[in-house]
């Protein structure tokens, strides 16, 4: 089983400021098949990155992802009040395809 | 537009067993892998359960195999997940997902259902 790590578990910024949430994967994930999930309270988590860096549909281009191997990094280039939720990596190239504990991303 | 509705949560005993299901329109249902992802109140996402497009191969997470089952109708667009032996550990919101891709490679889950509470209490 792969295991993900996410850093920081919380991240307190500024609407404008830029972020960067890390994954780390216990092993390597096989062809780059790893995506980032965005999360609102009371909602359904939503694709926002897949492919370690192709972005979903609809999603705006300030999100972007980046990374191979077992480091992936999820960039938000300028947050907008939106943005402010929890994201999650998930690795699903293999059986289980696990998800990391999440990144909360709050306001300062 | 695609759309994923689960059902079939609600409280239940400690040993007790539920079903849940997942009613899928917008997309062709048959050609999709589907899968179970739980998140436990307060807690992370834990993906459960898959099921290929033609039900013919399915896996599970550690902590639910030999306790569930998924399965699915592709004549009513209906995924399903049949739990038994709950436990308060199993006490989640039960969300249906389905693949990106139509084929059996690797995929994200581009579209969730809003969720099903399961809540196993005595």
């Amino acid at each position: 089983e792969i295991v993900l790590t996410q850093s920081p578990g919380t991240l307190s910024l500024s609407p404008g400021e830029r972020a960067t949430l890390s994954c780390r994967a216990s092993q390597s994930v096989a062809s780059t098949y790893l995506a980032w999930y965005q999360q609102k309270p009371g909602q359904a988590p939503r694709l926002l990155i897949y492919g370690a860096s192709t972005r979903a549909t609809g999603i705006p281009d300030r999100f972007s992802g980046s990374g191979s191997g077992t480091d992936f990094t999820l960039t938000i280039s300028r947050l907008e009040p939106e943005d402010f939720a929890v994201y999650y990596c998930q690795q699903y190239g293999s059986s289980p395809f696990t998800f990391g504990p999440g990144t909360k991303v709050d306001i300062k | 537009q695609v759309q994923l509705v689960e059902s079939g949560g609600g409280v239940v005993q400690p040993g007790g067993s539920l079903r849940l299901s997942c009613a899928a329109s917008g997309f062709t249902f048959s050609s999709y892998v589907m899968h179970w992802v739980r998140q436990a109140p307060g807690k992370g996402l834990e993906w459960v359960a898959f099921i290929l497009y033609d039900g013919s191969t399915k896996d599970y997470a550690d902590s639910v195999k030999g306790r569930f089952t998924i399965s699915r109708d592709n004549s009513k667009n209906t995924l399903y997940l049949q739990m038994n032996s709950l436990t308060a550990e199993d006490t989640a919101v039960y969300y249906c997902a389905k693949n990106g891709k139509t084929v059996t490679s690797p995929s994200a889950f581009d579209y969730w259902g809003q969720g099903t509470l399961v809540t196993v209490s005595s």
